[in-house]
């Protein structure tokens, strides 16, 4: 079964630059493309990134353009997302989700890793 | 920018039909631009319902169904349930590699 699992949450102060993680288990890794999907404490969901099967093609949301960095290590079934300059209205749930390659669509997700931006 | 609509809450009796849209703050909302819809509990990942306007995916039941209303995409509960009590997101494919979340709608069932 697919397995998304987030790690790399915590407290981080403004400014700061951690780097999420995403293992993923129970399929083809590197034949789907993945995301960063975030939500703020009591907000909705936002589209954070996207990073095609093989890495050939990056897109980012408005919000975190020129911060944020989404890679990912097919040999390591592991999605990343490299956060700089981190400000306070980053601080949210961060979930990976699998894309469904055919109709553009989240079809798993993983269970989220908190990061609190706070001094 | 595009801002992707939704009402921010609904409420539906035990046994009754809600239906909640998705629309654009400018222009309609087609086909094209592959609506999918999501449920979220409280202190839960997301559930994929609804994918490419009216796909249900594995395993979701068929109470719910999803369709183009007017300009809007529409997610449909027929028959809710009190476990259907959550929060619905809808997202649209605006243009290749930029997907948009709408704002959420807490449907209660009551």
């Amino acid at each position: 079964q697919v397995q998304l699992v987030e790690s790399g949450g915590g407290v981080v102060q403004p400014g700061g630059s951690p780097r999420l993680s995403c293992a993923a288990s129970g399929f083809t890794f590197s034949s789907y493309g993945m995301h960063w999907v975030r939500q703020a404490p009591g907000k909705g969901l936002e589209w954070v990134a996207f990073i095609r099967y093989d890495g050939s093609e990056k897109h980012y949301a408005d919000s975190v353009k020129g911060r944020f960095t989404i890679s990912r290590d097919n040999s390591k079934n592991t999605l990343y997302v490299q956060m700089n300059s981190l400000r306070r209205d980053d601080t949210a749930v961060y979930y990976c989700a699998k894309d469904n390659g055919g109709y553009g669509y989240f079809d798993y997700w993983g269970q989220g890793t908190l990061v609190t931006v706070s001094s | 920018q595009t801002v992707v609509t939704q009402e921010p809450s609904f409420s539906v009796s035990p046994g009754g039909t809600v239906t909640l849209t998705c629309g654009l703050s400018s222009g309609s909302v087609s086909t094209s631009y592959y609506p999918s819809w999501y449920q979220q509990t409280p202190g839960q990942a997301p559930r994929t319902l609804i994918y490419s306007t009216n796909t249900r995916s594995s395993g979701v039941p068929d109470r719910f169904s999803g369709s183009i209303l007017g300009n809007k995409a529409a997610l449909t509960i027929t028959g809710a349930q009190a476990d259907d009590e959550s929060d619905y997101y809808c997202v649209l494919n605006m243009e290749i590699g930029i997907w948009v979340f709408g704002g959420g709608t807490k449907l209660t069932v009551l």
